[in-house]
């Protein structure tokens, strides 16, 4: 089992423009979380999706939005990028909304 | 609103010596704590939760609720200590939506 899983490793997008994280789970498990890690900072909660449906959100605005899809893998993605939004963006699996997450290796989004 | 505070952005010891990670919280009401360690090259990873009371890796963190404060020991470092540490609280009831503090680099030399 290779734990979880992002695509990709980095990218670079330019300010404005949209970006899709990806994200499978450990095996096993059906619910998946999001967080934004900025740098010098500790991870931020986005949202975290179960049965396909987001079950609780973090502070974010409108521009960060998902999808979890029948084989519990997920998508995050972000609109009209700003140069804030730059940082490492971390995906974490559970068994259930309620057990101990899992960490994957992350993405490292550098917008320009 | 929940808050975790980690003083220091970087700890060094020497190998041996007894190391101490602070963590302070803020939350209205009964949290749980935990420590979670990212090592070199490595995954985000939990390390222990205060409603376990174990001991992993010869660390160990005593929920003080008077001072609130979840600081993380351990009596003598090693070098493979060295890592990144990040204290974090979720609510109480079960949830594992952690709130994380800015994390404490240790560095523990030879």
């Amino acid at each position: 089992d290779a734990g979880v899983t992002q695509s990709p490793t980095h990218l670079i997008k330019t300010r404005g423009q949209q970006v899709t994280l990806r994200c499978s789970p450990k095996s096993g498990h059906d619910t998946v979380s999001w967080y934004q890690q900025a740098l010098g900072q500790g991870p931020q909660f986005i949202f975290q999706y179960y049965e396909e449906e987001e079950r609780q959100r973090g502070n974010f605005p409108d521009r960060f939005s998902g999808h979890q899809f029948p084989n519990y893998s997920s998508e995050l993605n972000v609109n009209a990028l700003l140069l804030g939004d730059s940082a490492l963006y971390l995906c974490a699996s559970s068994l259930g909304v309620n057990h101990e997450q899992y960490f994957g290796p992350g993405t490292r989004l550098t917008v320009t | 609103a929940q808050r975790v505070t980690q003083p220091e952005k970087l700890l060094s010891v020497f190998k041996g010596a007894p190391v101490e990670l602070k963590c302070n919280y803020s939350y209205s009401g009964s949290p749980e704590l935990f420590w979670y360690v990212q090592y070199s090259r490595q995954r985000l990873q939990l390390l222990l939760r205060h409603i376990s009371r174990e001991s992993i890796k010869g660390f160990t963190a005593d929920l003080n609720k008077g001072e609130t404060s979840f600081h993380l020991k351990k009596p003598f470092a090693q070098e493979e200590d060295s890592a990144m540490y990040y204290c974090a609280l979720s609510g109480s009831g079960g949830s594992y939506i952690p709130t994380f503090g800015r994390g404490t680099s240790l560095i523990v030399h030879p």
